[in-house]
């Protein structure tokens, strides 16, 4: 069965350094991981996805890693920034997995100035 | 905005009593899912809707139920209301029918229940 687990579930880096989270899964089956950024009190919003035919996909000072193999993807943060301070969820999703997402526990990012 | 709209903000009953929480998907989209988010939880996948009919279930409670209407409108209800059902609850809607498409979520319903 579907399964992903999210490490760390809490971060804390100092402003302009790098932020990585990262997910591992264990059914093969998967072949969409999205992120989704979710500030204090709001929404959950996407923020980055990719789809098992790609390795890597940057957006500005995002990008996700994804390894196959190992089964593992990641969120990578540059230059980080105190409005990047929130919690952040990787998801898995696959036709096998009965049309869900599953998501991750989540982590909370601390940026501190 | 995401385009998905979801009534009402907050909600504070009491314990036993029955809610009915509305949502309206992006323009476009088929699907609507329906997440829990307790205090400092993740998101816990209640039900899925597709055009209607009802796609995929999860961790729902059978005091709990969920329907789509012909507009792609749902509505979640909440009865017997325990302390315990105090949560955010999202609405999510996404184009496509299986989980391989992004999720759009709404801002939540604020449910407290006293």
């Amino acid at each position: 069965g579907e399964n992903v687990e999210q490490h760390p579930s809490t971060l804390s880096v100092q402003e302009g350094d790098s932020a990585v989270i990262k997910c591992t899964y264990s059914d093969s089956a998967s072949n969409y991981f999205p992120w989704y950024k979710q500030e204090l009190g709001k929404r959950p919003q996407l923020i980055i996805d990719i789809r098992s035919n790609v390795g890597e996909k940057k957006d500005q000072r995002i990008a996700v890693t994804l390894n196959k193999t190992a089964k593992h993807f990641s969120l990578h943060i540059t230059e980080t920034q105190p409005e990047d301070s929130a919690v952040y969820f990787c998801a898995l999703g696959a036709r096998e997995y009965g049309n869900k997402l599953v998501f991750g526990a989540g982590t909370i990012l601390r940026v501190k100035s | 905005d995401s385009g998905v709209t979801q009534t009402p903000k907050h909600l504070i009953t009491a314990t036993g009593q029955r809610v009915t929480l509305r949502c309206s998907p992006r323009s476009g989209d088929l699907s609507v899912y329906w997440y829990q988010q307790s205090l400092d939880q993740g998101l816990q996948f209640l039900i899925q809707y597709y055009n209607g009919e009802e796609r995929a279930k999860g961790n729902i409670l059978e005091r709990f139920s969920a329907q789509q209407f012909p507009d792609l409108h749902s509505e979640l209800n909440l009865s017997s209301l325990e302390l315990g059902d105090s949560a955010l609850y999202f609405c999510a809607s996404s184009v496509g029918g299986d989980s391989l498409s992004p999720l759009h979520f709404g801002n939540g319903t604020r449910l407290t229940v006293t």
